[in-house]
C-alpha cells in the first residue's frame, strides 16, 4: 500500500518556467488537497477536490492550476513559476468528511 | 472563517520532562480537532484526533489532548519527553465549510526542541 506518492521530490525553475507535480494516492480517497508549507507560515491550503471533476481554491490559489481526471490522480501545475512559489508542497488525501489526512512525503521546488 | 493559533513557535523542555504544546482554535460550531507531528524532511502524519465523546484523546507515543470547549482548546501533552519526540507538531481543525466539504485549517506550527 503506497499511500500518498508525490514526484518529483526536488527540482529546480527558472523564473517563467513551467511545470506539474504530481500526486497519486491508492486508497480510493475522495478528498484531495495541495499545500505549501513555508517557514514561520504553518501549511496553506492551495487547491483541493472533493472528487473527481470537482475542484475549488483555497487560501492561496493564485499561479497555480489542478484538475481532477480520476479519483487517484491530483496534479497541481504551476504556468509560469515566480520566485515567491519557492516552497515545500505537499499533497494530502483524506475520505469525504472530517476525516484524517494522509500526507505524501512532500515535493521541494526552488525558482531562481 | 477558523482559525487555529498555537502559542510559542518553539518549545524547549529536558528530556524527561513534561511536555505543553498549546492550540486554540475559533469555531462558531464544535469542530473535528487534530494533532500532526513532521519529523525532518518528512510529511505529516497523524498523532490524534478528536471527533466526538470522550474529551481526553490518547494518540501515539504516549501523546494525548484534551478538547475544552468552553476555553475552544486542544492542547497536546506528554508527561515525559523523549528525544525521538524532537519534531514540528501542528493543530488542525476541520469545520462544516459552504459547500459541504470539510476543509481543514492548519496552526503554523511549533517546533519541540528537546535537551538531553
Amino acid at each position: 500500500n503506497a499511500g500518498v506518492t508525490q514526484t518529483p521530490k526536488f527540482q529546480v525553475l527558472k523564473t517563467g518556467q513551467s511545470m506539474t507535480l504530481q500526486c497519486a494516492q491508492d486508497m480510493n480517497h475522495e478528498y484531495m488537497s495541495w499545500y505549501r508549507q513555508d517557514p514561520g507560515m504553518g501549511l496553506r491550503l492551495i487547491h483541493y477536490s472533493v472528487g473527481a471533476g470537482i475542484t475549488d481554491q483555497g487560501e492561496v490559489p493564485n499561479g497555480y492550476n489542478v484538475s481532477r481526471s480520476t479519483t487517484e490522480d491530483f496534479p497541481l501545475r504551476l504556468l509560469s513559476a515566480a520566485p515567491s512559489q519557492t516552497s515545500v508542497y505537499f499533497c494530502a488525501s483524506s475520505y469525504y468528511g472530517p476525516g484524517e489526512l494522509f500526507f505524501g512525503e512532500g515535493s521541494r521546488l526552488t525558482v531562481l | 472563517a477558523q482559525s487555529v493559533t498555537q502559542l510559542g513557535s518553539h518549545v524547549s523542555v529536558s528530556e524527561g520532562a513534561l511536555v505543553l504544546l498549546r492550540c486554540n482554535y475559533s469555531s462558531s460550531v464544535p469542530p473535528y480537532l487534530f494533532w500532526y507531528v513532521q519529523y525532518p524532511n518528512q510529511g505529516l502524519q497523524l498523532l490524534l484526533k478528536y471527533t466526538t465523546g470522550a474529551t481526553l484523546v490518547k494518540g501515539i507515543n504516549g501523546f494525548e489532548a484534551e478538547f475544552k470547549k468552553s476555553e475552544t482548546s486542544f492542547h497536546l501533552t506528554k508527561p515525559s519527553a523523549h528525544m525521538s519526540d524532537a519534531a514540528e507538531y501542528f493543530c488542525a481543525v476541520s469545520e462544516l465549510a459552504s459547500g459541504g466539504s470539510y476543509i481543514p485549517t492548519f496552526g503554523r506550527g511549533t517546533s519541540l526542541i528537546v535537551h538531553p
